[in-house]
């Protein structure tokens, strides 16, 4: 297997455009986790799934964030409108039926 | 009570040495802590990962150590080479599978 799969690996674009963020989870894994990285804030999660369900949303920090898992294997990470304040790097993860969780490469985003 | 304490913040060590990072935790309805290693520029990778029914695991040079009654837990590299070079987090869940995660630690080991 390939691993997590994240697209693109970086982003630039500029404050107020839509981003997305697109990821393929491990065959067979059946949760699959979105996180965001900061300097300042470290690794934050920001939403998980399990068997394509939204399970906890909590960590979106706004209604700017939006994020989908249409099927098993696709899920995006939807930032509308961008702000600078967005820019990090966007980790998805995903694990089969248990904690251990195997991380993508990761999207840096930059806004300016 | 869901935080992770990680230390130091940084930690750099002579080739040949061991180096430790410490995490400690409140909510004892925890029940995995893993160990996580990432390289600039790349995802983070689980390194190793113990549950409180063991005291220690090994896996070659990594070793955690898990200290239930005083809620903390080591990663002892013995032997650091300038490969392990990289920043460490530990983390901790329950049943529901959400990673707490500690701040993470910046290992350097100088050749």
């Amino acid at each position: 297997d390939a691993g997590v799969i994240q697209s693109p690996r970086h982003e630039v674009t500029e404050m107020g455009q839509e981003v997305t963020l697109r990821c393929k989870p491990i065959s067979g894994h059946d949760y699959l986790f979105w996180y965001r990285q900061t300097m300042m804030r470290g690794l934050e999660l920001l939403i998980y799934f399990n068997n394509n369900v939204p399970i906890d949303d909590s960590g979106m920090p706004e209604d700017r964030f939006s994020a989908k898992m249409p099927n098993a294997s696709f899920s995006t990470l939807k930032i509308q409108p961008s702000e600078p304040r967005d820019s990090a790097v966007y980790f998805c993860a995903s694990s089969n039926r248990g904690p251990e969780a195997f991380f993508g490469q990761g999207t840096r985003l930059t806004v300016v | 009570q869901q935080q992770v304490k990680q230390s130091p913040q940084s930690l750099i060590v002579q080739k040949g040495g061991i180096s430790i990072i410490n995490c400690a935790y409140e909510n004892t309805a925890f029940d995995y802590f893993p160990w996580y290693q990432q390289f600039p520029g790349k995802g983070p990778a689980l390194l190793i990962a113990i549950r409180p029914d063991v005291s220690e695991k090994k896996e070659g040079r990594f070793t955690i150590s898990f200290n239930k009654s005083a809620k903390q837990f080591s990663l002892h590299i013995m032997d650091s080479q300038p490969g392990d070079s990289a920043t460490y987090f530990c983390a901790a869940t329950d049943s529901n599978y959400q990673l707490i995660w500690g701040a993470g630690t910046k290992l350097i080991i100088k050749p």
